[in-house]
């Protein structure tokens, strides 16, 4: 089993369309936990850290749920723009700075 | 503020030959990593430094050496290329107060 694990997609929605992913994690160890954004061939890039508490950028909310182990990303009106590979990304446990990332859920906003 | 750049962008090795991979940051970071990422995958820790003059392995580090001689600069070695070692190459770096990582643009290495 993966140590971070996520539905590799693709999800095809209309523009204006909310959709939502799920990453799950076996570490219970873990403390920190983040959504990065990738575009097609290049570095990935912070979207948003997630909190115990849940927060919300703009159209993005991410939610986190210690006791079944995963996180959440809700992207709502979604734009053509937000066409991306979304990672979630795990950090091992208090005091390291080494990070698991998932392999990553595709979505496509179509017009 | 260029952030952090990696050279080369692209490169393509024979099998057995030698390359030194150069990740460079200008924000005074103190933890610098290498990644590969292949298709799914996801990233992967090859080696990691906390500091200057230090590094680690990460979950990866076979076929790979690291040096880390000034804080700004991580350099990642490949001694003797294997087919395997085609991939992506990510160098990331965070300040040790913020767990938020930022990545230079990449390497794309081919081993024939």
């Amino acid at each position: 089993r993966k140590e971070v694990e996520q539905d590799p997609g693709p999800f095809n929605v209309p523009e204006g369309a909310t959709v939502a992913f799920n990453c799950t994690y076996s570490n219970s160890a873990s403390q920190s936990f983040f959504w990065y954004r990738q575009d097609c061939r290049k570095e990935p890039k912070l979207l948003m850290s997630v909190y115990s508490s849940g927060n919300e950028d703009g159209r993005f909310t991410a939610q986190l749920n210690r006791a079944s182990q995963y996180i959440s990303l809700l992207i709502r009106d979604s734009k053509l723009s937000d066409s991306a590979t979304y990672l979630c990304v795990v950090n091992r446990g208090s005091g390291t700075y080494k990070y698991i990332f998932g392999t990553g859920t595709r979505l496509k906003v179509l017009a | 503020n260029a952030g952090v750049t990696q050279t080369p962008k692209f490169r393509v090795l024979k099998t057995g030959q030698s390359m030194t991979l150069l990740c460079a940051q200008d924000m005074n970071h103190e933890y610098m990593y290498w990644y590969r990422q292949d298709p799914g995958m996801g990233l992967r820790l090859i080696h990691y430094s906390v500091g200057e003059g230090t590094t680690a392995k990460g979950e990866v580090p076979d076929g790979y050496n690291v040096s880390r001689l000034k804080k700004q600069n991580f350099l990642l070695g490949l001694e003797s290329a294997a087919p395997s070692q085609t991939s992506v190459y990510f160098c990331a770096s965070n300040d040790r107060r913020s767990y938020e990582q930022y990545f230079g643009p990449g390497t794309r290495l081919t081993v024939t």
